[in-house]
């Protein structure tokens, strides 16, 4: 079983659509979440943080739960530029900040 | 404030070759993480370095070294090439050894014939 799992898609949604990913992780003791983003050929830039009690950040909402091992993120009001991978990623308990990323989900967001 | 980079962008190579891959961190960071990327397929953790010394690894063989200077700067090493080492390569820095956000370079995409 890989440590993080995620639909690959492709999600292929229309402008002003609302959008949501989903994540799994198998380790229950891992500390750390985030949400990457990659663009074609281009590095992951980290789009957020994601902490149990959920945080949001303008259009995008992450929300955590511990108890099912679950990360997921919505996308609302989806806009051409949102087109691209999203990663999801765990910190391993090293305590060396080593990241675990699941395979990414791909969205296109057409006219 | 200068970002992580990284060269050659792009190189080919042919099999049982060596390639050495070069990284300089995000100014104040001190950590740097390599990562591979196989198409269609996240980020993998190769090994990270820290005080010029290799802190961690993951599930790679020892024909992937690496190095770190007192500069901060570091160095992929990968030996007797195969064609499964055609990935981008990541370098990613951060600061300290908590669990800091990591700053990823362009990477370096390498293609093994």
């Amino acid at each position: 079983r890989k440590e993080v799992e995620q639909d690959p898609g492709p999600f292929n949604v229309p402008e002003g659509a609302t959008v949501a990913f989903n994540c799994t992780y198998s380790n229950s003791a891992s500390q750390s979440f985030f949400w990457y983003r990659q663009d074609c050929r281009k590095e992951p830039k980290l789009l957020m943080s994601v902490y149990s009690s959920g945080n949001e950040d303008g259009r995008f909402t992450a929300q955590l739960n511990r108890a099912s091992q679950y990360i997921s993120l919505l996308i609302r009001d989806s806009k051409l530029s949102d087109s691209a991978t999203y990663l999801c990623v765990v910190n391993s308990l090293s305590g060396y900040n080593k990241l675990i990323f699941g395979a990414g989900t791909r969205l296109a967001v057409h006219p | 404030d200068a970002g992580v980079t990284q060269s050659p962008t792009h190189l080919i190579k042919t099999r049982g070759q060596q390639v050495t891959l070069r990284c300089s961190p995000k100014s104040g960071h001190d950590t740097v993480s390599w990562y591979q990327q196989a198409l269609g397929q996240g980020p993998q953790f190769i090994f990270q370095y820290y005080e010029e010394e290799e802190r961690q690894r993951g599930n790679f063989p020892d024909r992937f070294s690496g190095h770190q200077f007192p500069n901060y700067s570091s160095e992929l090493n990968v030996n007797a090439l195969l064609l499964g080492d055609s990935a981008l390569y990541l370098c990613a820095s951060s600061s300290g050894q908590g669990q800091e956000t990591q700053y990823f370079g362009p990477g370096t995409r390498l293609l093994v014939l």
